[in-house]
């Protein structure tokens, strides 16, 4: 069946680098997402790659997709205390509804 | 910017009580969803609502639940009678569009709290 896996923390200083991981089993999904949740907020759609791509740019944010392995990543260049948040990637499954893994909580030290 | 608001933030309710939790979506979207998220687990689907009815929904969602949009603005999610294992983060989403490249605007959430 559809699944996503995520690790559940990740904990980094400011100005470093995070990379969130994730895995994926529908090896049919043509979107993956990551979406962003900030306390008392909703899930903001950061970014996504269709699944013909490796790899996408988009400012900070790097997505990495090897799809041999559905294995998807996050990259977070100079991360800030702003970024603390928790990250959730997603894929689209059948009949369009969102697959969510259990979510990243980044913490960012100063 | 739109968004899609959700009310109230928090509910708690009573084991066998009925609630509704109210979401407002995005005015011109046409499809709607809930998914829900247990403390510590993952974002489930739930439902999702096109053209005035259920056009998919998951196993969580049986007989307990319920969805309408009463006034075409409003998009309701209904459990007729509570359990502990209601309570969890419920999120609303509405998007134009149901193509896998269309941007689903999610809400806040509603957190449940049955005791």
């Amino acid at each position: 069946g559809e699944d996503v896996e995520q690790s559940l923390f990740l904990s980094v200083r400011e100005g470093d680098s995070s990379v969130i991981n994730c895995t994926y089993t529908d090896s049919s999904s043509t979107y993956l997402y990551w979406y962003k949740q900030e306390p008392g907020a909703g899930l903001q759609l950061l970014t996504y790659i269709f699944s013909n791509m490796d790899m996408k740019q988009d400012q900070r944010l790097t997505v990495l997709l090897n799809k041999k392995d559905k294995h998807l990543s996050l990259r977070i260049a100079d991360t800030q205390t702003g970024d603390s948040a928790i990250y959730f990637c997603a894929e689209r499954g059948q009949g369009g509804k969102l697959i969510f893994g259990q979510g990243t909580e980044l913490s960012v030290k100063p | 910017e739109p968004e899609v608001t959700q009310t109230p933030s928090h509910q708690v309710t009573q084991m066998g009580q009925e609630v509704i939790l109210r979401c407002v979506p995005i005015s011109n979207h046409l499809y709607f969803y809930w998914y829900r998220q247990i403390l510590g687990q993952k974002v489930e689907f739930l439902v999702s609502f096109y053209n005035n009815e259920i056009s998919e929904k998951s196993e969580i969602f049986d007989d307990q639940f319920s969805v309408e949009r009463p006034d075409g603005s409003n998009f309701t999610l209904k459990i007729r009678s509570t359990k502990l294992e209601d309570s969890a983060m419920y999120f609303c989403a509405s998007s134009l569009y149901q193509g896998a490249n269309t941007e689903a605007f999610f809400g806040q959430g509603t957190r449940l709290t049955v005791v």
